[in-house]
């Protein structure tokens, strides 16, 4: 079974351009999670879809968003971007059908702000 | 609402000897607590979990926790370090109930001195 995959692995952007990352998310599962990694504020939640739907979403601005499809994979967008977005962007699928599950996280996206 | 604390940004030990990593949680109701480690340049591969049942969990690669309510702890062990064990390692909480949202803790950078 092929594990998360993210698209792309590294990004270099400039300050005010937008961006968007791309998860597939393991065959079968439903929900996908963001997050997004910093040496200053580690691992922090960004948002869960689950059937094309938003079901839970962090701390972060509007200019950061996503959506899911209907074969579950997930893209996540930020537009305008800050030096401060520099961050390791991970991906995490479940089956999404109960608590506790393990999720599964992708390689992650790095991207550089400019 | 949910929190964890990484006691030690930093552990070092020798090759061959006992590793332990300190975690404690605070949840207002019955958490689900993971444990993951990340290696350079990947994503975040699990090493083990508690839900509900028997308090002592086993993991992949030799690790074990012990979940303990009473002193809201998740310390990960293993009887004897290797050298492959060096990365960074998480504590996360999840609810039971709800979207699959994981907080994690700030980390733990493992070093082995051989």
């Amino acid at each position: 079974k092929a594990g998360v995959t993210q698209t792309p692995r590294y990004l270099i952007k400039t300050r005010g351009q937008q961006v968007t990352l791309s998860c597939s998310p393991i065959s079968g599962h439903r929900s996908v999670s963001w997050y997004q990694q910093t040496p200053g504020q580690g691992l922090q939640f960004l948002f869960e879809y689950f059937s094309e739907t938003q079901r839970n979403k962090g701390n972060f601005p509007g200019r950061f968003s996503g959506r899911q499809f209907s074969n579950s994979r997930s893209e996540m967008n930020v537009s305008t971007l800050e030096l401060g977005d520099s961050a390791l962007y991970l991906c995490a699928s479940t089956s999404g059908l109960a608590g506790g599950l393990e999720q599964f996280f992708g390689p992650g996206t790095r991207l550089t702000v400019l | 609402a949910q929190s964890v604390t990484q006691l030690g940004s930093h552990v070092s030990v020798s090759e061959g000897a006992l590793v332990l990593l300190r975690c404690n949680y605070s949840s207002s109701v019955p958490p689900y607590l993971f444990w993951y480690v990340q290696y350079p340049n990947q994503g975040l591969q699990l090493l083990l979990k508690y839900t509900t049942g028997a308090t002592l969990v086993k993991g992949i690669n030799g690790f074990e926790a012990e979940f303990k309510k009473s002193e809201t702890s998740f310390h990960l062990t293993k009887p004897s370090a290797h050298m492959s064990d060096a990365a960074e390692y998480f504590c996360a909480v999840s609810i039971i109930q709800g979207a699959q949202k994981l907080v994690f803790g700030q980390g733990t950078r493992l070093t082995i001195n051989p």
